[in-house]
């Protein structure tokens, strides 16, 4: 089935330092691709998604890249702040129907003041 | 503001003692969705139901029952929870493909004593 692999499972950057974070995913069928973001003991809250004919795409200190030849796509952020810090899940889902999301499992960011 | 609620937000229960979960919407979306997130992993998803269409994801185990009586509620019924049924309990929405975002409620931390 599909599989969703994310590293590093934990990162630890000084403030302002950039972060990032890489996933995977193994069915070429997966058009969609969300990057949550869940502080401890809080819902998970999408941060950017980007869409299989799209390579880039920013939102201020968030930028989100998409390699589909090797099926890989990264989360990067730029001039880390403290309040960065939480654990990031990314995400693939294929066309169709209910839109199931298949995570990976996690990174857990720590930024340093 | 349109959104999705949870109650409650922690529940306390006893070994077998069955328990249900609660999930509204005001964003009137089409899907619903129960996912379990244990500590430090990432949500994992127990069922869905677009509109009245209920799917159980194929590892879900038989305790874990889900009724959705109308558009805006959805419940997650536990009917005899274990030690290893502890755990976060999230509920999400969207409109269905191709509106892929999901939209996560607050949760409900369940405790089995």
């Amino acid at each position: 089935g599909e599989n969703v692999e994310q590293h590093p499972s934990t990162l630890s950057v000084q403030e302002g330092d950039s972060a990032v974070i890489k996933c995977t995913y193994s069915d070429s069928a997966s058009n969609y691709f969300p990057w949550y973001k869940q502080e401890l003991g809080k819902r998970p809250q999408l941060i950017i998604d980007i869409r299989s004919n799209v390579g880039e795409k920013k939102d201020q200190r968030i930028a989100v890249t998409l390699n589909k030849t090797a099926k890989h796509f990264s989360l990067h952020i730029t001039e880390t702040q403290p309040e960065d810090s939480a654990v990031y899940f990314c995400a693939a889902s294929k066309p169709g129907g209910y839109n199931k999301l298949i995570f990976g499992a996690g990174t857990r960011l720590a930024v340093h003041p | 503001d349109a959104m999705v609620i949870q109650n409650p937000r922690y529940q306390v229960t006893q070994f077998g003692k069955p328990v249900t979960l609660s999930c509204s919407q005001t964003l009137n979306h089409n899907v619903m969705y129960w996912y379990q997130q244990k500590s430090s992993q990432a949500p994992k998803l127990l069922f869905h139901y677009y509109d009245k269409d209920f799917n159980n994801e194929a590892d879900t185990p038989d305790n874990f029952q889900s009724r959705r009586p109308n558009t805006s509620f959805c419940f997650l019924d536990i009917r005899s929870p274990g030690l290893g049924d502890a755990a976060m309990y999230l509920c999400a929405t969207s409109r269905g493909w191709p509106n892929n975002e999901q939209f996560f409620g607050p949760g409900t931390r369940l405790t089995v004593l």
